[in-house]
């Protein structure tokens, strides 16, 4: 099975709205990250998030970590229809080897 | 720098037919990994190499798939008696590997290889 699992699925929003994606997993972690996959192609690496920290921001991104509930979560502040995209955590145990989850699909409407 | 590239963009061939999809990791990389992703699906794991040490094939789904990287650089993912369930998207990802060990790295994925079996 999936080690992360995204949630939810699919998120339709307005523009200008917040969007918050989870990602939950199973066993312990090293670090966990967020991709951006735009029409099917490849994706596009947004944040790395390491076990030992709890909260990371890189411009309109914000990630959380809460490992006692192997979770994190996504929050894009102040979306644009550019941010349409699907979105995916990536996990690793300690394996050079990341289990993807199946993504959250966004879209944001102008 | 140039990123990933993977050729061909896309590839449509009949059932039973052998298909090579080849991956370009951005120089000095010595991690690559070949992903297979079906339409509305995340990411399978198919193989991975790092620098000269054996690779992981774990994720390969049957003997028909198979990969190669040559001089620690460039990847060729073959597909052999093609089916139609093997069409999918096929992305390659490298990244570097730092000393520390274990753990995963930011990987940078190519646009990849759309095959349709028909």
């Amino acid at each position: 099975s999936q080690q992360g699992e995204e949630d939810p699925q699919a998120l339709s929003i307005q523009e200008g709205e917040n969007a918050t994606m989870n990602c939950s997993y199973k066993t312990s972690i090293n670090n966990l990250q967020w991709y951006r996959q735009n029409s099917g192609r490849g994706l596009v690496h947004l944040i790395l998030i390491r076990s030992n920290e709890r909260e990371k921001h890189s411009g309109r991104l914000r990630v959380t970590l809460d490992t006692s509930k192997k979770s994190s979560s996504l929050l894009i502040t102040a979306s644009r229809a550019a941010d349409t995209a699907s979105y995916f955590c990536a996990t690793s145990g300690g394996s050079y080897i990341p289990t993807f989850g199946r993504g959250t699909s966004l879209i944001v409407h102008p | 720098g140039a990123g990933v590239s993977q050729s061909p963009s896309n590839k449509v061939t009949e059932k039973g037919k052998d298909v090579e999809l080849r991956c370009d990791p951005i120089s000095g990389h010595t991690a690559l990994y070949w992903y297979r992703q079906s339409l509305g699906q995340g990411l399978e794991f198919l193989i991975y190499f790092q620098g000269n040490s054996a690779p992981d094939k774990s994720g390969l789904p049957s003997d028909r798939f198979s990969a190669e990287r040559t001089g620690g650089s460039v990847s060729t993912l073959t597909i052999q008696r093609t089916q139609q369930e093997d069409s999918a998207v096929y992305l390659c990802a490298s990244s570097l590997s730092l000393p520390d060990g274990g753990g995963l790295y930011e990987q940078y994925f190519g646009p990849g290889t759309r095959l349709t079996v028909t």
